[in-house]
């Protein structure tokens, strides 16, 4: 099946310090690739919808100059929380979906990554 | 706008049993998809089974299958002969291209399996 490969897994940072996390489709084109947050014991948040060569779309109440998306390529998006606070620290999940049906409409996701900022 | 809701926070099985995890959705669409995914404690989101509501068909993947009644916009899933590795959160999701492509999650169930 399609796999989606997000790096890191866990990276710690430091206050007012900023990080990327990547997130690959590794089998297939993806045209489209979505970003989570995701607090404990609750359900995935939609961050931003990022589209190959465009701009990412974000969800309200989402900071687009805080969390940076770009999709450069049909099998890259990326995150980059800028001027990381200890409230950023979360879970963070990416997932693609692809060309048509290639992925058969299924939407495949990254592993996940925890980001901890101290 | 579409939303998704799942009513049981928290279930609980008996290892070999069957249960059974609600999940409801409003929607004015005709054509769309529904998803039932899996994330264990490694977080890891798992594809468990999937329903094109164009199919009347129920759709069914090994111990899992769903009840999917369209006009009731009702979607549960039942597991038969749970099992341990069955243990996890279990999410409900509504996707349609009329939606950006998007998925819509329900809250989540945890579903604990005793043995």
């Amino acid at each position: 099946g399609a796999v989606v490969s997000q790096h890191p897994s866990r990276v710690i940072c430091k206050s007012g310090t900023s990080v990327k996390i990547e997130c690959r489709s590794l089998d297939f084109q993806a045209t489209t690739m979505f970003w989570y947050r995701q607090f404990p014991k609750q359900s995935l948040m939609l961050m931003a919808t990022s589209n190959e060569g465009s701009k990412a779309t974000y969800e309200q109440g989402v900071e687009k100059d805080k969390f940076l998306i770009n999709h450069a390529s049909l099998t890259l998006s990326t995150l980059t929380v800028t001027s990381a606070h200890p409230e950023d620290s979360s879970f963070y999940i990416c997932s693609a979906r692809g060309l048509a049906d290639t992925a058969g409409n299924t939407i495949y996701f990254g592993e996940g990554s925890w980001l901890t900022v101290v | 706008a579409q939303t998704v809701t799942q009513s049981q926070p928290e279930m609980s099985v008996q290892e070999a049993e069957t249960v059974t995890l609600s999940c409801t959705y409003d929607t004015s669409e005709n054509n769309y998809y529904l998803f039932w995914y899996k994330q264990p404690p490694s977080r890891q989101m798992i594809l468990v089974i999937r329903q094109e509501a164009y199919k009347q068909q129920n759709a069914t993947e090994n111990r899992f299958s769903v009840n999917f009644q369209k006009a009731a916009k009702s979607f549960s899933l039942k597991i038969s002969d749970s099992q341990l590795g069955d243990t996890a959160m279990y999410f409900c999701a509504f996707f349609s291209y009329n939606q950006g492509g998007k998925l819509i999650f329900g809250q989540g169930t945890e579903l604990s399996v005793k043995p």
